[in-house]
């Protein structure tokens, strides 16, 4: 089946610094990734739609210049949290889709973020 | 109010019980509807579809209710395996739009 790769699968940053998240489709190609963020005993909240070629669309209340999101190839999707802080810790989770139809998405296994 | 609501439980139920969730979503232009489970610390994975003629995997049941919509989810001969949180998920359309989480119904089965 369908297999996306997340990296890194745990990340420890000082605040103030930036962290780079990394989507990757393995075996298909995926012009849309979907970003979501999971705070601690709650769901999936989505944050932005990553299209390949073209700006992400950002949910409210999320900002576009904190979290920059780059999708240059089908296969990649990138999401940098620039200048992290405490309040920005979460499980980081991406999401690509294979084909059309309502089924089909695969979860990347997730980042969580610490930010001290 | 929520596009997509759970009772978050928990649900501690013994082993070989039988448990259901209900999930209610508010927008009824949704067409796709799913089950997820998801692990402490992991990615949600799928398992199962739902579909109005309902479908059964298993152990599992889920049933789709347009009219009133709500879906539910029933696991039968509950396992201690089963422990995890199921996540009622719904698109607005099959053309690839995002997917919409519920809170999430934490089930414990117990020894």
């Amino acid at each position: 089946g369908a297999v996306v790769s997340q990296h890194p699968s745990w990340v420890i940053c000082k605040s103030g610094t930036s962290v780079k998240i990394e989507c990757r489709s393995l075996d298909f190609q995926a012009t849309t990734m979907f970003w979501y963020r999971q705070f601690p005993k709650q769901s999936l909240m989505l944050m932005a739609t990553s299209n390949e070629g073209s700006k992400a669309t950002y949910e409210q209340g999320v900002e576009k210049d904190k979290f920059l999101i780059n999708h240059a190839s089908l296969t990649l999707s990138t999401l940098t949290v620039t200048s992290a802080h405490p309040e920005d810790s979460s499980f980081y989770i991406c999401s690509a889709r294979e084909g059309t139809g309502g089924v089909g998405y695969t979860f990347g296994s997730g980042t969580r973020l610490t930010v001290v | 109010r929520k596009e997509v609501e759970q009772d978050p439980g928990p649900f501690n139920v013994p082993e070989g019980a039988t448990v259901a969730f209900n999930c209610t979503y508010s927008n009824s232009a949704s067409q796709s509807f799913f089950w997820y489970r998801q692990d402490c610390r992991k990615e949600p994975k799928l398992l199962m579809s739902v579909y109005s003629s309902g479908n059964e995997d298993g152990r599992f049941t889920a049933q789709l209710n347009r009219a009133s919509q709500y879906i539910s989810l029933l696991i039968r001969d509950s396992k201690l395996s089963d422990s995890a949180t199921y996540l009622c998920v719904v698109t607005l359309n099959n053309a690839g739009n995002m997917l919409t989480f519920g809170g999430g119904t934490r089930l414990m089965v117990k020894p």
